[in-house]
């Protein structure tokens, strides 16, 4: 059974990068789906798309952080990667990692298997 | 880009109940790519329908989904307290490929 793991500092100051990684257990990560995102939720707020990288290697960025943004894959780790720069107090968030696996959910883009959320402070 | 906009607000029922929950679009959307999370505190959401009417594996037929166009439903019935939780509808866009979330809708059954 696939499942994800988020890790990576929980404090990160204004101005830095906060980089977060997510890893694929319970399967490859070459093969297991064919896209992985990353989903935020501030504080007492609700779900935020943050970005998805596809097999083919392709990223898409929610516009507001795309200039700010870089999501990756190791597969020789397999893992994939979240790089946030120039974060700021409005980054606060639990961050999860997740993915479609379920072959019957295919081509409806819903995401049926998450990490359990990693948990960013952004502060001095 | 889309907005969903979930109602009602707040929701307390009594256990047996029916609860209904709306998301409307700001604009038509493909039923293929509207989704449904149940997420409870502290935990990670979960997939509960995809395709705005069939259930993800493992999800009771308590939970069913209906919808077309800018006016989605997710209706649960014979409300257990297990189902207090924030429901989020989701959309998917394909150009540029994106998710949207509703602001999610809060259901307390006591």
């Amino acid at each position: 059974q696939l499942q994800l793991q988020e890790s990576g500092p929980g404090l990160v100051k204004p101005s830095e990068t906060l980089s977060l990684t997510c890893t694929v257990s319970g399967g490859s990560i070459s093969s297991s789906s064919y896209y992985w995102g990353w989903i935020r939720q501030p504080p007492g707020k609700g779900l935020e798309w943050v970005g998805s990288i596809y097999y083919s290697g392709s990223t898409y960025y929610t516009p507001s952080l795309k200039s700010r943004l870089t999501i990756s894959v190791d597969t020789s780790k397999n893992q994939f990667s979240l790089k946030l720069s120039s974060v700021t107090a409005a980054d606060t968030a639990v961050y999860y990692c997740a993915s479609p696996v379920d072959t019957a959910i295919l081509g409806y883009y819903g995401m049926d298997v998450w990490g359990q959320g990693t948990t960013v402070i952004v502060s001095s | 880009e889309i907005v969903l906009t979930q109602s009602p607000g707040p929701l307390s029922l009594s256990p047996g109940e029916r609860a209904t929950l709306s998301c409307r679009a700001s604009q038509s959307v493909t039923t293929n790519y509207l989704a449904w999370y149940q997420q409870k505190p502290g935990q990670a959401p979960r997939l509960l329908i995809y395709g705005a009417s069939s259930r993800a594996t493992g999800i009771p037929d308590r939970f069913s989904g209906s919808g077309s166009g800018t006016d989605f439903t997710l209706t649960i019935s014979r409300l257990e307290p297990e189902d207090s939780a924030v429901y989020y509808c989701q959309h998917y866009g394909s150009s540029p490929p994106m998710y949207t979330f509703g602001h999610g809708t809060k259901l307390e059954i006591k």
